[in-house]
């Protein structure tokens, strides 16, 4: 089964700073997709970004952008100008062409005032 | 975009008492459909998937079942819950390969 590591149990970035998220899968998969999601305390899933295997452009949604190195299978999520609103934790998934999709550990951000 | 309803938001039930959450989508057709569980402090961990009416994936042996008896509808269920089985469940709705998925509010399901 495919397996979705995020080694960043929880992170803090200054407002206005950036702060960059891990994600590193394993997958034999050459075609799949990649989504950060976003848990505010709420508890409310919000999808944030997300990514095609197959193309090579990085996916950029406003602030927040990612890295995606296929061959290294990582999947980092860049979040410039932080706010205090960003405060979440954030879920790296993947999903792959059976409908099946994984999501990693999280990653506890808070934003600093 | 699709809805998706959650209920009861939050549960308490005695060790070895039944279970059943329902999940029901709004806003699509044929959905592939998804229960998850998040335990405290932890990530979000697979349990079951159906891409259509009574196609149940199950990733772990558990204490749980799922079952989809009408397209926009999935349940969760137990027999006889386990302390164990406490946690937060979120039921969650994709329509097509490359899309989002959309998430109901999640059952907070507390086992005594």
């Amino acid at each position: 089964a495919q397996t979705v590591t995020q080694s960043q149990p929880e992170m803090s970035v200054q407002e206005a700073e950036t702060v960059t998220l891990s994600c590193t899968y394993d997958t034999s998969e050459n075609n799949y997709y990649l989504f950060w999601y976003k848990q505010p305390p709420s508890r409310q899933m919000i999808l944030v970004i997300r990514q095609e295997a197959y193309k090579q452009q990085n996916a950029t949604e406003n602030r927040f952008s990612v890295n995606f190195q296929k061959a290294a299978k990582s999947f980092s999520l860049k979040i410039s100008d932080s706010q205090l609103g960003d405060t979440a934790m954030y879920f790296c998934a993947f999903m792959k062409h059976d409908n099946d999709m994984r999501f990693g550990a999280g990653t506890r951000l808070t934003v600093k005032p | 975009s699709q809805t998706i309803h959650q209920w009861p938001a939050t549960l308490v039930q005695p060790v070895g008492s039944p279970l059943s959450l329902e999940c029901t989508v709004e806003g699509t057709s044929n959905p592939n459909l998804y229960w998850y569980r998040q335990a405290a402090g932890r990530g979000l961990q697979l349990l079951f998937y159906s891409v259509g009416i009574g196609q149940i994936s199950s990733e772990v042996p558990q204490n749980l079942s799922a079952s989809r008896p009408q397209d926009r509808q999935f349940i969760l269920s137990s027999k006889k819950l386990l302390l164990s089985d406490s946690g937060f469940y979120l039921c969650a709705s994709r329509q097509g390969r490359n899309t989002e998925a959309f998430f109901g509010q999640g059952t907070r399901l507390t086992v005594v």
